[in-house]
């Protein structure tokens, strides 16, 4: 099945400087990679995600470069702000033909002020 | 559109016992997965279920399963509880079945047995 690696486990940032969070998978078959933001308390809520068709995608401070080539795939928040401090999570979806997914361990980030 | 519903909250069980745990999908949505998350292991993949049946399945013990109805609601069942089993249980529902849609999670079922 799928395997997802995530780094750091906990990454603490200035306000104002970028984050990166990097994650590996295993199934060359898995075309669909997430990635979750959890705050304390509550439900993980999509951020931003990508297709394997797709090598980059951007959402204002939020963008998400995928190389299919080595498996991995990157979080990249540009002008962090006090409110990004969370777990965050990456994903990859199954090979097979049904929904579900393997999630990395996740990445507490912490935005010092 | 209301979100995905889960019920109950909060559950306290004895080891040896059983539980169900209810989700409530988005309207329209008719795949639904479940999903441990403990400290330790992060968010696990229990199974999902698309139109009734199970499609795909983790590497939980045969104690856990599940079920889905024709409204797309779906029930995960625990049996012989164990204090490992104690954790924050997440459905997601996806539109449509179709692979790499996005999940969208309910607010979660904390379950502790002591």
């Amino acid at each position: 099945g799928e395997n997802v690696e995530q780094h750091p486990s906990t990454l603490s940032v200035q306000e104002g400087d970028s984050a990166v969070i990097k994650c590996t998978y295993s199934d060359s078959a898995s075309n669909y990679f997430p990635w979750y933001k959890q705050e304390l308390g509550k439900r993980p809520q999509l951020i931003i995600d990508i297709r394997s068709n797709v090598g980059e995608k951007k959402d204002q401070r939020i963008a998400v470069t995928l190389n299919k080539t080595a498996k991995h795939f990157s979080l990249h928040i540009t002008e962090t702000q006090p409110e990004d401090s969370a777990v965050y999570f990456c994903a990859a979806n199954s090979g097979g033909g049904a929904d579900g997914l393997t999630f990395g361990k996740g990445t507490h980030l912490i935005i010092q002020p | 559109k209301a979100g995905v519903t889960q019920t109950p909250r909060y559950l306290i069980k004895t080891r040896g016992q059983q539980v169900t745990l209810s989700c409530s999908p988005i309207s329209g949505h008719r795949s639904v997965s479940w999903y441990q998350q403990t400290p330790g292991q992060g968010l696990q993949f229990l199974f999902e279920y698309f139109s009734e049946t199970q499609r795909n399945k983790g590497n939980f013990p045969g104690r856990f399963s599940g079920r889905q109805f024709s409204n797309s609601r779906s029930e995960m069942n625990v049996s012989t509880l164990e204090l490992g089993d104690s954790a924050l249980y997440l459905c997601a529902s996806s539109p449509a079945g179709a692979r790499g849609t996005e999940a969208f999670f309910g607010q979660g079922t904390r379950l502790t047995v002591v």
